[in-house]
């Protein structure tokens, strides 16, 4: 069964704060991973990694993966209280472009 | 354009009463899916749809039904509803592998289901 695991499972710190979620998987079939950000609706797309060792970078967020030990990092540096959400990783297992989500970080950022 | 649109998007239903929740999407995707996520929870797949015509399970498709009659529009049937189909439900769409693919998937904004 195709699997992904996410830690910590929450997370709460200061604004200014740089924190980094972490996203492991067992999957039979790799395509890509995939990183959504989730506040109150439906998730939004944050990165779509295919290749190890290239960074991902969107303004404060970075990501990063690595195939051969199947995890991936996401960093968010300078947080920011608009940072609080749940951030949900995901891997396409490549049949039909499904994804397996992990249970998902939830970061709250405080002032 | 409208993107992905999903209704109703809040519904309370009885034990053994069944409902449809309607999705249809504009951007000319071939890959359509529904999804529930619990809460504190990730997402997990109910049925996915890779064309017009085309319909097969997730992980967790046990009460529930699909059709995919046109490209744009993909409903998921509840029959018999149960408590344990209290969640939230989200279609999602995709173009199919090519360059037109950049791996996002595109979310309707939810349909919250309560089962009492």
């Amino acid at each position: 069964e195709d699997k992904v695991v996410q830690s910590p499972l929450s997370l709460v710190v200061h604004e200014g704060d740089t924190v980094t979620l972490n996203c492991s998987y067992e999957v039979t079939n790799f395509r890509s991973l995939l990183w959504y950000k989730q506040e109150k609706k439906a998730p939004t797309f944050l990165f779509m990694l295919t290749s190890s060792g290239i960074e991902k970078k969107s303004g404060r967020l970075s990501s990063i993966l690595d195939k051969k030990e199947l995890f991936s990092i996401l960093n968010i540096t300078a947080t920011q209280t608009g940072d609080s959400a749940v951030y949900l990783c995901a891997v396409d297992t490549g049949t039909a472009s499904k994804l397996t989500f992990g249970t998902g970080t939830r970061l709250q950022v405080t002032l | 354009n409208a993107g992905v649109t999903q209704t109703p998007k809040f519904r309370i239903l009885k034990i053994g009463q069944s409902m449809t929740l309607q999705c249809t999407q504009d951007m000319n995707h071939n890959y359509m899916y529904w999804y529930r996520q619990d809460p504190g929870m990730g997402l997990k797949l109910i049925y996915y749809s890779v064309g017009a015509g085309i319909t097969d399970k997730g992980e967790v498709p046990n009460g529930y039904n699909v059709s995919r009659s046109t490209t744009e529009d993909f409903p998921l049937r509840l029959e018999l509803a149960a408590p344990s189909q209290t969640s939230v439900y989200f279609c999602a769409s995709i173009h199919s592998p090519t360059k037109l693919n950049t791996g996002e998937l595109f979310f309707g904004e939810g349909s919250r289901l309560t089962v009492l």
